[in-house]
């Protein structure tokens, strides 16, 4: 069995300065991780993913999670927040055992609000 | 445009009738994946299909529901007698097998039910 947990459900931050979300997961197996980003009234875009090469994944826009097997950690960062930043992020977990079909699953989301 | 295509995008119906949505993955992946999600939350898997085969399916996909991909390439998602419980969007995703692959979703089928 897979889950994700996403510590923060809303996350409030100042244009130009850091981002910081949280992911921790728990999988049966080898995991793929991937963050994805929902604007309103959107579809989800992939942001980046994690599949065993280097624990430092670097995205679009910016962005960049780190994958810490000793902490079951995949944390989204940006060092500056810009106002199209403003959406709704998703941790997911993909359990890559041959049974599992690759399926996703999602954590419950964090907000990302962006002031001026 | 080589995205998944799904329709409609936004669908309102009365409490007890029938809507269906079809989804139209990238070409060549023959891995198709439903999910729902509903307002506030991450979206949910309901079921999957390799190629033609329906291989898994959520109990949250009651007897109401009815997935099918016919010919290995669209799909459509059927609910009967719809609830207002039903209100979600409904998102279809597509890949290509192997460990890793990204899934690439479309843009949601929104319901209402009234």
């Amino acid at each position: 069995a897979q889950s994700v947990t996403q510590l923060d459900s809303h996350v409030s931050v100042s244009e130009g300065t850091p981002v910081l979300l949280r992911c921790n997961y728990s999988s049966s197996y080898s995991p793929s991780l991937f963050w994805y980003v929902q604007h309103p009234n959107k579809g989800l875009q992939l942001l980046l993913k994690y599949t065993s090469a280097a624990t430092l994944v670097k995205g679009i826009n910016g962005f960049e999670a780190e994958f810490k097997k000793s902490e079951t950690s995949f944390h989204l960062t940006k060092p500056s927040a810009h106002m199209s930043d403003a959406a709704e992020y998703f941790c997911v977990v993909s359990d890559d055992g041959k049974a599992a079909g690759n399926k996703l699953t999602f954590g419950g989301g964090t907000r990302v609000l962006v002031k001026p | 445009d080589t995205g998944v295509s799904q329709n409609p995008r936004h669908k309102i119906t009365k409490r007890g009738q029938n809507v269906t949505f079809r989804c139209d993955p990238i070409s060549e992946h023959n891995r198709l994946y439903w999910y729902r999600q509903t307002l506030g939350q991450g979206p949910e898997f309901l079921t999957y299909f390799q190629n033609e085969a329906q291989l898994e399916k959520s109990r949250l996909l009651s007897d109401r529901f009815s997935a099918e991909r016919p010919k290995g390439s669209f799909s459509t998602l059927e609910i009967q007698r719809t609830e207002q419980g039903d209100s979600a969007m409904y998102l279809c995703a597509s890949r290509r097998p192997g460990a890793g692959n990204t899934i690439y979703f479309g843009e949601g089928s929104w319901l209402t039910v009234v």
